[in-house]
């Protein structure tokens, strides 16, 4: 099946700890982005990857950090500097500047 | 600075029922316009999209209104049911801005039997 996946779908941090969340696509998309959700708000976007091996901050990229070694693969660090990372992190692709497909997601709580 | 504005918050609506969800948006450089549905604790899925040279679009019981002169488009659920019961999100791009996507607050539809 193609598609994207995120893992985990839940995470716990604990103060000062970097966590890594995890995010593949097999769509064979060029594109591939990370937003964060908040209750009561829309998506806003931390970091965006055109093509591998480079990527652009977002609106909110304080506090984060990406890769894009493969294609398919997409992961995003949440550093200590980010001081408030409770949140839903969704990943999407694209395969033009159109359509963006989300993936299921990785709730990230910080204890 | 939020560049598309999405009303209301929430709506409550009867079944059989049509929900009206707006967006507004200032940038007129804005060419691509989807609506997502979003269930709790999934990813949004594109419901419908639309782009400037039309005024309206329809798939099945979900239509797009566009007014490029207002900057304005809607989403209208026709004959609401209660699995239509999510948090719905307009969105903005422009070709030059390379999938950067503006996405509006959500709004959250209750379909009540």
């Amino acid at each position: 099946d193609g598609g994207i996946t995120q893992s985990p779908k839940y995470l716990f941090r604990k103060e000062g700890q970097n966590v890594t969340l995890s995010c593949e696509q097999n769509l064979n998309h060029d594109a591939m982005y990370w937003y964060r959700q908040d209750p009561g708000q829309g998506l806003r976007l931390i970091y965006y990857s055109q093509i591998v091996n480079d990527f652009q901050k977002g609106d909110i990229a304080e506090g984060y950090s990406v890769s894009r070694e493969k294609k398919e693969s997409f992961p995003l660090t949440v550093t200590s500097a980010q001081k408030n990372p409770t949140a839903f992190y969704l990943c999407a692709s694209s395969t033009d500047t159109d359509t963006q497909y989300f993936g299921p997601g990785t709730r990230l709580t910080v204890l | 600075q939020q560049q598309v504005k999405q009303s209301p918050q929430s709506l409550i609506v009867q079944k059989g029922g049509i929900s009206i969800i707006n967006c507004a948006y200032e940038n007129t450089a804005f060419d691509y316009f989807p609506w997502y549905q979003q269930f709790p604790g999934k990813g949004p899925a594109l419901l419908i999209a639309i782009r400037p040279d039309v005024s309206e679009k329809k798939e099945g019981r979900f239509t797009i209104s566009f007014n490029k002169s207002a900057k304005q488009f809607s989403l209208h659920i026709m004959d609401s049911q209660p699995g239509d019961s999510a948090t719905y999100f307009c969105a903005a791009s422009s070709l030059d801005s390379w999938g950067k996507f503006q996405f509006g607050a959500g709004t959250q539809v209750v379909v009540t039997p």
